[in-house]
């Protein structure tokens, strides 16, 4: 149990496009989930926490007009990334907690954004 | 807010031997969860071992336990009879509300 799948696994995009990722609870209905970005040999960076029915937390420094999240249902939360630029490459990861007592995040696969 | 320490970028072991990740948090709380995670080529994580605070007694799960210092804010996670599926990066986190990572460390396993 607790699968959390994201789609689509590698995407690259031209510099201007928007590219929509999605980030799924297969098995469980999850209220929160969260977003991370990941740089090569580097540590997880928090991006924002989406709420089911209601606005996503940003985190300090995540520009929440750049990287739109949308959590409409209690399975899917998308994030979406406007006018994406090359530095927005990177690796995006998608997490969901199930609420097992021990407020345990299950992460999604990632997506592999490449900007050219 | 809290912090997660890790402080060695990298280390090797020799299959089968042990080897211990050490890892140190900050916090002024006194109920939180630990856990280490693996993140093997692939990037997909994985949860090693979870630690509730409140608990005395040290997690294991099958080759893999912990020694947890609550005094000293230490967390390590140390790998019985390692194996070469073992070699991944392997992150220590802190939560409350939200993960607070440190910044990983990468394990090699010498055949």
């Amino acid at each position: 149990g607790a699968v959390v799948s994201q789609h689509p696994s590698r995407v690259i995009c031209k510099s201007g496009t928007s590219v929509k990722i999605e980030c799924r609870s297969l098995d469980f209905q999850a209220t929160t989930m969260f977003w991370y970005r990941q740089f090569p040999k580097k540590s997880l960076m928090l991006m924002a926490t989406s709420n089911e029915g209601s606005k996503a937390t940003y985190e300090q420094g995540v520009e929440k007009d750049k990287f739109l999240i949308n959590h409409a249902s209690l399975t899917l939360s998308t994030l979406t990334v406007t006018s994406a630029h090359p530095e927005d490459s990177s690796f995006y990861i998608c997490s969901a907690i199930v609420d097992s007592g021990y407020n345990e995040q299950f992460f999604g696969p990632g997506t592999r954004l490449t900007v050219l | 807010a809290q912090t997660v320490t890790q402080s060695q970028p990298e280390m090797s072991v020799q299959e089968a031997e042990t080897v211990t990740l050490s890892c140190t948090y900050d916090t002024s709380e006194s109920d939180y969860y630990l856990f280490w995670y693996k993140q093997p080529p692939s990037r997909q994580m994985i949860l090693v071992i979870r630690q509730e605070a409140y608990k005395q007694q040290n997690a294991t799960e099958n080759r893999f336990s912990v020694n947890f210092q609550k005094a000293a804010k230490s967390f390590s996670l140390k790998i019985s009879d390692s194996q070469l599926g073992d070699a991944a990066m392997y992150f220590c986190a802190y939560s409350r509300n939200r993960l607070t990572f440190g910044k990983g460390i990468t394990l090699s396993v010498r055949p």
